[in-house]
């Protein structure tokens, strides 16, 4: 079946520093990836879509500046937190599907993202 | 614009009872309709998927049904276990986009 990994799982960062995460799909190509935040007990917000070779497309309220998604490869896709603050701390998942939505959608185990 | 809820937010049952978990969606021109299971600070993992031309789909001890014309999804949990304990999501997909649209959740405690 589809295969979806993220890393790092966990990560701590000082205020003001830049953070990466990388979304790869490891038995498919994935030409779009998308990315979600979750808050604490709360459902998934979707934050951007990302298109191979091209720019992402972000959803209302999300600062591209600060979410930077590239998505080099068939394969992979990264999202940079840029000068983080406390406030960006949450948990971010990735997502793609096999080509079309047909198939459905295989999640990343998600970040962890902590900012201190 | 396609809005989905889940019923009830949290439910609580003793281990072996059977159960239902609800979903409804806003707009009946949906593509598909996944379930996911979530487990505490985990990502998504993927039970049933179901067409829209589709009734149900099962797995194992679970089984989904879709209506569209109505615009609700169950997921019928049989035999529950401890091991169900997790939050369960449904998701739509509506015709035309590729976005998952996704419900409130609902927070399953199975009790030994």
């Amino acid at each position: 079946g589809a295969v979806v990994s993220q890393h790092p799982s966990r990560v701590i960062c000082k205020s003001g520093t830049s953070v990466k995460i990388e979304c790869r799909s490891l038995d498919f190509q994935a030409t779009t990836m998308f990315w979600y935040r979750q808050f604490p007990k709360k459902s998934l917000m979707l934050m951007a879509t990302s298109n191979e070779g091209s720019k992402a497309t972000y959803e209302q309220g999300v600062e591209k500046d600060k979410f930077l998604i590239n998505h080099a490869s068939l394969t992979l896709s990264t999202l940079t937190v840029t000068s983080a603050h406390p406030e960006d701390s949450s948990f971010y998942i990735c997502s793609a599907n096999q080509g079309e939505s047909y198939y459905g959608y295989t999640f990343g185990s998600g970040t962890r993202l902590t900012v201190v | 614009k396609q809005e989905v809820t889940q019923i009830p937010a949290a439910l609580s049952v003793p281990e072996g009872e059977n159960l239902v978990l609800n979903c409804s969606f806003t707009d009946s021109a949906i593509y598909n309709l996944q379930w996911f299971r979530q487990d505490p600070g985990k990502g998504l993992t993927s039970l049933l998927l179901i067409q829209s031309s589709q009734r149900e789909q099962t797995s194992g001890r679970l089984n989904a049904s879709l209506d569209k014309s109505s615009g609700r999804s169950t997921l019928y949990i049989a035999a529950s276990q401890p091991g169900d304990s997790a939050t369960y999501l449904c998701a739509v997909i509506i015709q035309g986009a590729q976005k998952l649209v996704f419900g409130q959740g609902t927070r399953l405690t199975i009790n030994p």
